[in-house]
Formats: C-alpha cells, sequence, structure tokens
C-alpha cells in the first residue's frame, strides 16, 4: 500500500450505532488530520495530531471521537450520530502539523447515517 | 487569522479551451499558497503551491498559477483543457506562523464539454 488509506470506503450507520473509520499513512508523516466534506459546504477540518498529540479540536461534537495509537494510524470513533453527520470523511498527513507542508489525503469514506 | 474565497461555484469550458480559476485570499503578510484537484470519489491531490519567489509557479498535469500580491488572488490556469481535468479544484492559504492550519476554498467544479 501507498499513500494515505481509508477503510471503509462506504458505512451506513443507524443513529444508535457505533461504528469506526480507520485511516493508515505510509509516508512517514507525522501529523494526520480528520477533514467533514459535505455538499455544497467548505471542507471542515475536524481534528489534527502532530506527534501523536492533538493539536487541533475544531468544535467538533463529542458524538466524534479521534485516537491517533502512532504516527502511521489514525481512528475516528462514531457513536450515535444524526443525519446531518452524512458526509465524506477525509483524512490527511503532511510530514508536520505546519501549513507550509503540503497534505496528502485519502479517498474518503462516504458515511451515510440513516 | 486568514481567510480564501472562490468566486466561481461552477464553470464549464470546452475541450482545449483555455482554463482560468479564480482564488482570493485575506492575509496580513504574503501566505502559504496551494491549489489542490478531487476527482471523483478521491480525496484532494496537490496541484502546486507557493511559498516565495517567482509568482509564476508550474504544477503537474500541466497546470500554473500566478500569485499576484496587489489583487491577492492565486489564479490557476491551463492552455488546453482536457475532458479529465473535470473535477472540483480548491485553493487553499496558510498562514506563516508555525503551527497555523491551512483553509480550504468552498471549491469550483469543473465540467468539461467534449
Amino acid at each position: 500500500e501507498t499513500g494515505v488509506t481509508q477503510t471503509p470506503r462506504h458505512l451506513v450507520m443507524g443513529m444508535t450505532n457505533k461504528k469506526s473509520l480507520k485511516c493508515e499513512q505510509h509516508l512517514g508523516h507525522n501529523a494526520m488530520y480528520w477533514y467533514k466534506q459535505s455538499a455544497k459546504k467548505p471542507l471542515e477540518l475536524m481534528f489534527v495530531y502532530n506527534f501523536k498529540e492533538q493539536t487541533e479540536n475544531n468544535s467538533v461534537p463529542s458524538r466524534f471521537s479521534p485516537e491517533c495509537p502512532n504516527s502511521s494510524h489514525l481512528f475516528l470513533h462514531l457513536h450515535t450520530l444524526q443525519p446531518e453527520d452524512s458526509a465524506l470523511y477525509l483524512c490527511a498527513s503532511s510530514q508536520e502539523a505546519r501549513s507550509s507542508y503540503e497534505q496528502y489525503f485519502g479517498p474518503g469514506t462516504r458515511l451515510t447515517v440513516t | 487569522a486568514q481567510s480564501v474565497t472562490q468566486p466561481d461555484i461552477h464553470i464549464t469550458v470546452s475541450e482545449g479551451a483555455s482554463l482560468e480559476l479564480r482564488c482570493n485570499y485575506s492575509y496580513g503578510a504574503t501566505p502559504y499558497l496551494f491549489w489542490y484537484v478531487q476527482s471523483p470519489g478521491q480525496g484532494l491531490q496537490l496541484l502546486l503551491k507557493y511559498f516565495s519567489g517567482d509568482t509564476l509557479v508550474q504544477g503537474i498535469k500541466g497546470f500554473e498559477a500566478e500569485f499576484k500580491r496587489s489583487q491577492s488572488s492565486f489564479n490557476l490556469r491551463k492552455p488546453s483543457v482536457h475532458w479529465s481535468d473535470a473535477a472540483e479544484y480548491f485553493c487553499a492559504v496558510g498562514a506563516k506562523t508555525s503551527y497555523d492550519k491551512v483553509i480550504f476554498g468552498p471549491g469550483t467544479s469543473l465540467s468539461v464539454i467534449p
């Protein structure tokens, strides 16, 4: 595997379910990001991890819980979601969490909450 | 904090025609500037970036962008569009302070007519 991978690619879950999104980067980077991409809205930064430490939580509801066990893996744990949480969730990585470093994106997980 | 706008939500061009996508930013100094492309079902991919120096930047896939400080713009251009260029294009701005985040514009959707 190369680059940034995300699993699953598609997920349908009910509002009472618990699920997790997984992201893995094979680039040797030290920063990882979660973004939410909804139709008709700009890309929303959710969380940033730099050297496994969370450095950004962009006022994300507690029903989204990130986990970064090491610099290569990032998870987004989901529980009791709402229909408005349906979106494409993108993971990205960069050398460090500085704005000078380009970000490499995974293909995303298309989440549908029913 | 920095901000970025992309005035055109959607653009349609004929294959072989030239293309210019507009990007305007707001920041007190020269920022880091990026253009990313997102093909359907994919994550974002970096086309090019500007940090300093020559204001005309060359990128991948035949794209270029010009930084104009006086207009606070970083417009993306391509002399001859191919059908495979149909995608969503995002301009992004990063501030030159440590660990500041990158802000993405709302995107411009490009359609290409055969």
